[in-house]
């Protein structure tokens, strides 16, 4: 079975703090992907960023910054300088190489960057 | 390019009535997912479709819902005898399927589904 947790429900900081973002996951497959993903307030689910299990270098995407640790099965997602815009519920996925192709999503973070 | 569509983005309906989900995904992805949004229970995986392979029906809590997807494009998601529990954000994402990696999903706006 596999099981993802996003322990922080909600987040509030104030523009240009930076925050993490955590997400835990449990898998018992040796090859597997992680994601995350945005939902804003209008709804739709956006894709930021793939990870694959055999490749644990920190990814940086602007002001997006991607910690990946097997050790402790983690995939935070730090957010530098945060902005208004960046309020919305990040989603923390996984998928496994097998037969099952379905996201198994975490709860989810509701983060709210206040101006 | 365009993305994933989905029709209607917003459905009342009865209880007890049926409904009808469609999802158009991006041209050129062979896999396309069902998941639903609701406040209790998060995001929850309902079927799967590739190409022309039998789907992937793991997902669907209950005989009342069935999908199908016609000519490996267009899907539509049926509910039957709506229950008050059905109420949700039903949510359709698509990818391309390769051999080796996996792809990410690209989802749709979703539709809000409430059974009054």
């Amino acid at each position: 079975a596999q099981k993802v947790t996003q322990a922080q429900t909600e987040i509030s900081v104030v523009e240009k703090e930076d925050v993490t973002l955590d997400c835990v996951y449990e898998t018992r497959d040796t090859t597997y992907y992680l994601f995350w993903y945005k939902q804003p307030p209008s709804g739709e689910l956006v894709f930021l960023i793939r990870r694959n299990s055999f490749d644990e270098q920190n990814e940086i995407s602007g002001r997006y910054s991607w910690n990946f640790q097997k050790s402790t099965s983690s995939f935070n997602f730090t957010i530098t300088a945060s902005q208004v815009v960046d309020s919305a519920v990040y989603f923390c996925a996984l998928r496994a190489a097998g037969s099952a192709r379905q996201l198994t999503f975490g709860s989810g973070t509701q983060l709210t960057v206040l101006p | 390019g365009a993305g994933v569509s989905q029709s209607p983005s917003n459905k009342v309906t009865e209880k007890g009535k049926d409904v009808e989900l469609r999802c158009d995904p991006i041209s050129g992805h062979t896999a396309l997912y069902w998941y639903r949004q609701s406040l209790g229970q998060g995001l929850e995986f309902l079927i799967y479709f590739q190409g022309n392979s039998a789907p992937d029906k793991s997902g669907l809590p209950s005989d009342r819902f069935s999908a199908e997807r016609t000519g490996g494009s267009v899907s539509t998601l049926t509910i039957q005898r709506t229950q008050q529990e059905d109420s949700a954000v039903y949510l359709c994402a698509s990818s391309v399927r390769g051999a080796g990696a996996t792809y990410e999903q690209y989802f749709g706006p979703g539709t809000r589904l409430t059974v009054t």
